[in-house]
């Protein structure tokens, strides 16, 4: 079945610790996303990408960063300038539509705290 | 801008009651609506899409959602709850914003409780 896969389900990170988190789609979708969740706050946008080598900022990127060498990869470093990265991370990917592209199949999250 | 309300963070029914859980939304041009259900420790699944066309939008699970232009709203309602609808319901709205991309907002959520 094709689908989104986040991993690993749940990370801890360190003081000063940069660390990745892996979304890979074989759903052939050209856009995919990086959300953040906070409880209280639905989803806010860090990152998305519509095309291979090229991705835009969200309304929180600032600690985070991101790359898309391939198509089904779009993986997304909480960097040590993050101070409050504890939250639940969700990938998602969507293809053009009418709407443009628009998030429409979602991974299972990664959840990340801090030691 | 485009900006999403949902209104009640909690909404408690009874098994076989009517779910109604309210979203309103501002947007500048005609907006796409969406709604989507999270289940615990799990992504957003989509239950239903509104873009054009008939107002009254029918989606998985038995899930329905009316878009009243004039209300600004786009409330989802299902006639009878089951317990396996217990869940997160997040309202999102789509349109194209000043630089001409279309950009996706997400309400804060409501969650669904249902009690046997």
């Amino acid at each position: 079945d094709g689908g989104i896969t986040q991993s690993p389900k749940y990370l801890f990170r360190k003081e000063g610790q940069n660390v990745t988190l892996s979304c890979e789609q074989n759903l052939n979708h050209d856009a995919m996303y990086w959300y953040r969740q906070d409880p209280g706050q639905g989803l806010r946008l860090i990152y998305y990408s519509q095309i291979v080598n090229d991705f835009q900022k969200g309304d929180i990127a600032e600690g985070y960063s991101v790359s898309r060498e391939k198509k089904e990869s779009f993986p997304l470093t909480v960097t040590s300038a993050q101070k409050n990265p504890t939250a639940f991370y969700l990938c998602a990917s969507g293809l053009l539509w009418t709407g443009g592209y628009q998030p429409q199949h979602f991974g299972d999250g990664t959840r990340l705290s801090i030691l | 801008a485009q900006s999403v309300t949902q209104l009640g963070s909690h909404v408690s029914v009874s098994e076989g009651a009517l779910v109604l859980l309210r979203c309103n939304y501002s947007s500048s041009v005609p907006p796409y609506l969406f709604w989507y259900v999270q289940y615990p420790n799990q992504g957003l699944q989509l239950l239903l899409k509104y873009t054009t066309g008939a107002t009254l939008v029918k989606g998985i699970n038995g899930f329905e959602a009316e878009f009243k232009k004039s209300e600004t709203s786009f409330h989802l309602t299902k006639p009878s709850a089951h317990m396996s609808d217990a869940a997160e319901y997040f309202c999102a709205v789509s349109d194209r914003g000043n630089t001409g991309g279309f950009k996706t907002i997400f309400g804060a959520g409501t969650r669904l409780f249902v009690k046997a």
